[in-house]
C-alpha cells in the first residue's frame, strides 16, 4: 500500500497484559515517529527513529513502554503491564528525512480495562 | 519546556462562513510549523509545512500565515462547507520532533 498502515485498529487488553503495536511505514522513508492521543488531550510524541536507532526516547512515559525498528522498515511499540491510563490511540507517522512533513496512519484505538 | 496552544479550541459556522485559528509557538529554535488537518476516524493530514517568516501558502480555499518573530501562525478557511469539519491541528518542529497543540475543532453547518 502507499500510506502508513498500523495494526491493529482496534485492541480491548486487560490490566496487566502487555500489548504490540505495530507500524508499517512509507517505503523509502528513514523516520518514523510514534504518538498517541489520550482522551481530552493532544498529541503526545512517544518516540523517534532515525534508521533503526532512537535518537529521541524522552516521550516514553515510563520503563513499561519500549519501542524498536527493523530493517530501517517496520516498528513495533510494546506496553508492558498495561494500565488504564494507557488507553489511547497510538499513531504512527513516517517521513522521507527528519523534519520533512509527516505521513500517519491510521492508528491503534487501545482500551485497558 | 515547548508550549504549542491553539486557539479557540471549538468553532460552529454556518456553510459559506469564513473562519480563522491561531496557533502560536516559541519563536526561539523555531525550524518549522506544520499544519495538519484529521477528520474523524481518518489519519491526520498534512495541510501545510512553514518556515520562512511571512510565509503565506494556499491549498484551495485554505490558506495560512506564519510569524515566526512573534510566534503565531493563521490558519483560514474561505466560504467554509460542511466537508471542512475536522480538528485542525498545528505542530512546532522542535530539533526532531513535532509539538502538537490541543487543536481547534471546527463544525460546519449546511
Amino acid at each position: 500500500g502507499a500510506g502508513v498502515s498500523q495494526s491493529p485498529s482496534n485492541k480491548v487488553t486487560e490490566k496487566g497484559k502487555d500489548v504490540e503495536l505495530r507500524c508499517d511505514p512509507i517505503s523509502g522513508h528513514t523516520a518514523l515517529y510514534w504518538y498517541r492521543q489520550s482522551l481530552g488531550q493532544g498529541l503526545e510524541f512517544l518516540i523517534y527513529f532515525q534508521g533503526n536507532s532512537a535518537p529521541d526516547k524522552s516521550g516514553l512515559p515510563s520503563d513499561r513502554f519500549s519501542a524498536e525498528r527493523t530493517g530501517g522498515s517496520v516498528s513495533t511499540l510494546t506496553i508492558q503491564r498495561t494500565q488504564q491510563e494507557d488507553s489511547a490511540v497510538y499513531l504512527c507517522a513516517s517521513s522521507f528525512k527528519q523534519r520533512s512533513e509527516q505521513f500517519f496512519g491510521p492508528g491503534t484505538r487501545l482500551t485497558v480495562l | 519546556i515547548l508550549n504549542v496552544e491553539q486557539s479557540p479550541q471549538s468553532l460552529h459556522v454556518q456553510e459559506g462562513d469564513s473562519t480563522n485559528f491561531t496557533c502560536s509557538f516559541p519563536s526561539s529554535n523555531f525550524y518549522a510549523l506544520h499544519w495538519y488537518r484529521w477528520e474523524t476516524a481518518k489519519s491526520p493530514e498534512a495541510l501545510f509545512v512553514m518556515t520562512l517568516n511571512g510565509d503565506e501558502k494556499k491549498k484551495g480555499r485554505i490558506s495560512a500565515t506564519l510569524n515566526t518573530k512573534e510566534g503565531y501562525s493563521y490558519l483560514y478557511i474561505k466560504g467554509s462547507q460542511p466537508e471542512d469539519s475536522a480538528t485542525y491541528l498545528c505542530a512546532s518542529l522542535n530539533t526532531d520532533k513535532l509539538i502538537f497543540g490541543t487543536g481547534t475543532r471546527l463544525q460546519v453547518f449546511p
